[in-house]
């Protein structure tokens, strides 16, 4: 059964800094792994999506990669801003379109 | 492009009442719809798939008399929520994709769900 973890839980850093958000799931097998962001009481934004055959992917100030055979994921941030906080969820593909989330990582970017 | 809605966007019932939550694709036709809930400061758990005009498949654990799933049309799945007691209270969120092979899912804004 494919299991997702993300570490940090929280994370709390100063305007300005780059930061590091973990991902690890335990089944390699996946067809792709996805970055979200969830505003409090809200839905979920893509953010970024890694088919199972890239590296990384880039957007903005974001940036993902990915080590399917070590079974990790990583979001880089660059230049956090206070709009920043949020949580933000990491979630794979095994199989069919179903997407199994990790716990995520509540973000808080001080100002 | 690629819009969800969910509606109500939050809604309080008295318990042992019944509840719908409706989950439409604004811009698309949405083969298959999943409905997802979520409970505070805990990860989204998967509850059932909808392909449309056919049976929602329910995960491990979920009730299917208690959560009713309808996907008449490619644009519409609905969750009824069957004798409401407090424990059914959370964030219900539904996404849409254009099918089995489809690169991603797209998500509604969710619901919030009350029982008092």
């Amino acid at each position: 059964k494919q299991e997702v973890t993300q570490i940090p839980a929280a994370l709390s850093v100063p305007e300005g800094e780059n930061l590091v958000l973990n991902c690890s799931f335990t089944d390699s097998a996946i067809y792709n792994l996805q970055w979200f962001r969830q505003d409090p009481g809200k839905g979920l934004t893509s953010l970024l999506l890694i088919q199972s055959s890239q590296r990384e992917q880039t957007s903005g100030r974001l940036n993902a990669s990915l080590d399917k055979s070590s079974g990790r994921s990583t979001l880089y941030i660059a230049a956090s801003q206070p709009g920043d906080s949020a949580t933000y969820l990491c979630a794979v593909r095994p199989d069919g379109n179903k997407l199994v989330f990790g716990a995520g990582t509540i973000l808080r970017v001080k100002s | 492009g690629a819009v969800v809605s969910q509606h109500p966007s939050w809604v309080i019932c008295k318990s042992g009442t019944s509840v719908k939550i409706e989950c439409r694709s604004l811009d698309f036709q949405a083969t298959t719809m999943f409905w997802y809930r979520q409970f505070p400061k805990q990860s989204l758990m998967l509850m059932a798939t909808s392909n449309e005009g056919s049976k929602a498949t329910y995960e491990q654990g979920v009730e299917k008399d208690k959560f009713l799933i309808n996907h008449a049309s490619l644009t519409l799945s609905t969750l009824t929520v069957t004798s409401a007691h407090p424990e059914d209270s959370s964030f219900y969120i539904c996404s849409a994709s254009g099918g089995p092979l489809a690169r991603e899912q797209y998500f509604g804004p969710g619901t919030r769900l009350t029982v008092t």
